[in-house]
């Protein structure tokens, strides 16, 4: 089984609907991240959690919210979804080391 | 976190070893240079890290230059499933910091049978 799975691996929405995006991890890692990723280009940061209690915004928060429902739980929720949130959308664990994050598949979202 | 620049896109024949540049140069002293590479649309994947001293595992070696303002990825035997675009990420990577990854564009590595 996988370390780091995301839940919807596929979804498309229309506009105004809300979302949430799941991620869940095995590997026992106190943080986890949320990036987005647009064509052709690299990954930015959404939201970023370094335990249950502790919720950081990334360097693209606007428009998304988080939950730390567990330490191996943590969604991703857009209130009210716009085209320019189509995108893959990745989630990464790491250890308090910090030295490797692990990705998941991805989830891409498609807002209509 | 220290800016970093590489090539768009580089080729390299199958089996030979492929070089893949970038330049940090306004690296700080306690940070690390980081490589993660990611397959088509797949999740990133860590390779490699290293501060100041060079570093090899079992999927590439990290050469980083004494002034530390550039380093090279080398994947000794380039396969085909090694294509893959290569990021290289310069950040604070101690125990206990709270600092993330910043991915740039990367350089598209496309090996060639």
């Amino acid at each position: 089984d996988a370390d780091v799975t995301q839940t919807p691996r596929n979804r498309i929405t229309k506009t105004g609907k809300r979302i949430m995006l799941e991620c869940s991890q095995t590997k026992g890692h106190d943080r986890m991240y949320w990036y987005r990723q647009d064509p052709g280009l690299g990954l930015r940061l959404i939201y970023y959690s370094f335990d249950v209690k502790d919720i950081n915004k990334g360097e693209i928060s606007d428009g998304y919210s988080v939950s730390r429902q567990a330490q191996a739980k943590f969604s991703l929720s857009l209130e009210s979804a716009i085209p320019n949130q189509t995108a893959l959308y990745f989630c990464a664990t790491s250890d308090r080391h910090n030295n490797e994050q692990f990705f998941g598949p991805g989830t891409r979202l498609t807002v209509l | 976190d220290a800016k970093t620049t590489q090539p768009t896109s580089m080729d390299c024949a199958e089996g030979r070893a492929a070089n893949l540049p970038c330049n940090h140069s306004t690296i700080s002293g306690n940070e690390y240079v980081y490589w993660y590479r990611q397959i088509h649309s797949q999740g990133p994947q860590y390779i490699i890290h290293g501060l100041k001293n060079n570093e090899t595992n079992e999927m590439a070696s990290l050469i980083i230059t004494e002034d530390r303002k550039s380093s090279t990825l080398i994947l000794p035997h380039a396969t085909l499933r090694d294509t893959a675009v290569y990021y290289c990420i310069v950040r604070v990577g101690s125990s206990g910091s709270a600092r993330q990854l910043t991915f740039g564009s990367g350089t598209q590595l496309t090996v060639l049978p």
